[in-house]
């Protein structure tokens, strides 16, 4: 049981240039979620995914999409990376995200830097 | 709109000492709380949570957290610190309805000498 996996680990980019975060989950939930983690701002939603065949944007979803693959797979994709996206990005899942007091699992993140 | 707060960018203390590290919320209604721990170049690990009863609750790794309702707070306590303690902790609120969408804090740095 790997619970929550991301690829790649760490990327570097050019302005401009486009990139698909991985995200995979292997503990049968329903919702998944990507977030951004940058110093001094915690951690910031970007889009979310209730359940499969649905998304939603987060707070912060300006310049990324989203695709929710099916169950296990939730990818996140730059079409045009700007240095202001330079940051770690974590994915996370729950069982089923309706009952707020859900845990949320996160997995390892993937650290993008923007040049 | 909901909000966190940890006014502690880092927090110091000595090994075997007890550690508080703060949180303060703003939601409407009652609060589901969290506390996540984050260990270098890792994901965020689920703590412990506070969804109702007592105001007291217990996690991982010998943690508690205490909710004060009034004072809006929910700080992280342990009473004896490990050197392997050293972390970044976050706080993260989610309103009690509707889809979990949780709100974190910026963290604060724990760090423990030996």
């Amino acid at each position: 049981n790997a619970g929550v996996t991301q690829t790649p680990k760490f990327q570097v980019l050019k302005t401009g240039q486009s990139m698909t975060l991985q995200c995979a989950q292997d503990m049968n939930h329903n919702s998944m979620y990507w977030y951004r983690q940058d110093p001094g701002m915690g951690l910031r939603l970007i889009y979310y995914s209730a359940s499969e065949g649905t998304t939603d944007k987060g707070e912060v979803p300006n310049g990324y999409n989203v695709s929710r693959l099916n169950k296990r797979e939730f990818s996140l994709r730059l079409e045009s990376a700007a240095p202001s996206q330079t940051s770690v990005y974590f994915c996370a899942s729950s069982v089923t995200g309706t009952g707020a007091e859900e845990t949320q699992y996160f997995g390892p993140g993937t650290r993008l830097l923007v040049l | 709109a909901q909000s966190v707060a940890q006014p502690e960018d880092q927090v110091n203390v000595a090994e075997g000492n007890p550690l508080t590290v703060k949180c303060t919320y703003s939601v409407s209604g009652n609060p589901y709380l969290f506390w996540y721990v984050q260990y270098p170049n890792r994901g965020l690990q689920f703590l412990l949570k506070y969804i109702t009863g007592d105001n007291l609750v217990k996690g991982s790794y010998g943690f508690e957290a205490e909710f004060n309702k009034s004072q809006t707070s929910f700080h992280l306590k342990k009473p004896s610190a490990l050197v392997s303690d050293s972390a970044l902790y976050f706080c993260a609120v989610s309103p009690n309805t509707g889809f979990q969408k949780l709100v974190f804090g910026t963290g604060t740095r724990l760090l423990v000498s030996p």
